[in-house]
C-alpha cells in the first residue's frame, strides 16, 4: 500500500464549479499535511496545510482534515483556468520528520 | 529577498561523469532536502539535513552523495553509479524538527533538470 494515493486523474471541472482533490494517507500518527501546487516545469508551491480535524479555509482553497478516516481534502471553490495544474498531497511522517509526497492529481478547468 | 536557490537550471551528463547540483538559501532554516521527481510522478527523497554536518539517506539515495557543511548550503552530487539520472531535481527547506507543525512548511528552489547526453 502506498503511504499517500491521490488519484492522478485527470480532473476535470468548468470554469466556477468547485474542484474537490482527495488524498489518503497510511501512517495513522502523521502529524501535518500539505497540499502544493505544481505548474508543468515549475517547483511545486504551498498552497495550504492544516494539522487539526476540521475545516481550514483561505480564500477559494479550503481544506479539510479526517484522521479517524485518514484523508485529507482540497476544495477550491468558483475554479479559474488558472488553477489548473497538478496538485501534490504532502504528509509529515511522524517521528522521522519526513514528508511523504503523493503522486498528484491533474487539475484541468475548462473555459 | 529570502529564498532557495538551485543552480544550474538545466545540466547534462556524460556517461561515466559525476554532477554537482547546487542549493543554497538564505532562509535560516536548519533542514534541507533533495528531491527527484519523474515525468508524471510524485517526489522521492534523495537525502536530507535536519542540521549542518549530518545527513540522512532517503528512499532512492544509491547513485547520489551530499553534503552539508554550512547552514545554507546543502549540494548534491550524481555520481556514475546513478544509471539512469535524467529527472527534476528539486531542493527544498524547512524550518526543521521541533518548531511546531505550522513551522514545517517545504520551500522549496527552481529546480533543476538534468539530462544524459
Amino acid at each position: 500500500q502506498k503511504e499517500v494515493e491521490q488519484n492522478s486523474g485527470p480532473l476535470s471541472v468548468p470554469e466556477g464549479a468547485i474542484a474537490s482533490l482527495n488524498c489518503t494517507y497510511s501512517d495513522r500518527g502523521s502529524q501535518s499535511f500539505f497540499w502544493y501546487r505544481q505548474y508543468s516545469g515549475k517547483s511545486p508551491e504551498l498552497i495550504m496545510f492544516i494539522y487539526s480535524n476540521g475545516d481550514k479555509e483561505d480564500g477559494r482553497f479550503t481544506a479539510q482534515l479526517n484522521k479517524a478516516s485518514q484523508y485529507v481534502s482540497l476544495l477550491i471553490r468558483d475554479s479559474q483556468p488558472s488553477d489548473s495544474a497538478t496538485y501534490l498531497c504532502a504528509v509529515v511522517s511522524s517521528g522521522t520528520y519526513k514528508y511523504i509526497f503523493g503522486t498528484g492529481t491533474r487539475l484541468k478547468v475548462l473555459a | 529577498d529570502g529564498g532557495i536557490t538551485q543552480s544550474p537550471k538545466y545540466l547534462f551528463r556524460k556517461e561515466g561523469q559525476n554532477v554537482t547540483l547546487s542549493c543554497e538559501q538564505n532562509l535560516n532554516h536548519d533542514a534541507m532536502y533533495w528531491y527527484r521527481q519523474d515525468p508524471g510522478q510524485g517526489l522521492r527523497l534523495i537525502y536530507y539535513s535536519q542540521i549542518v554536518n549530518d545527513f540522512q539517506k532517503g528512499d532512492i539515495a544509491e547513485g547520489y552523495s551530499v553534503s552539508r557543511e554550512k547552514k545554507e548550503s546543502f549540494p548534491l552530487t550524481v555520481t556514475s553509479a546513478q544509471k539512469n539520472p535524467t529527472a527534476f531535481y528539486l531542493c527544498a527547506s524547512s524550518m526543521g524538527r521541533d518548531r511546531g507543525p505550522s513551522n514545517e512548511k517545504l520551500f522549496f528552489g527552481s529546480g533543476t533538470q538534468l539530462s544524459v547526453l
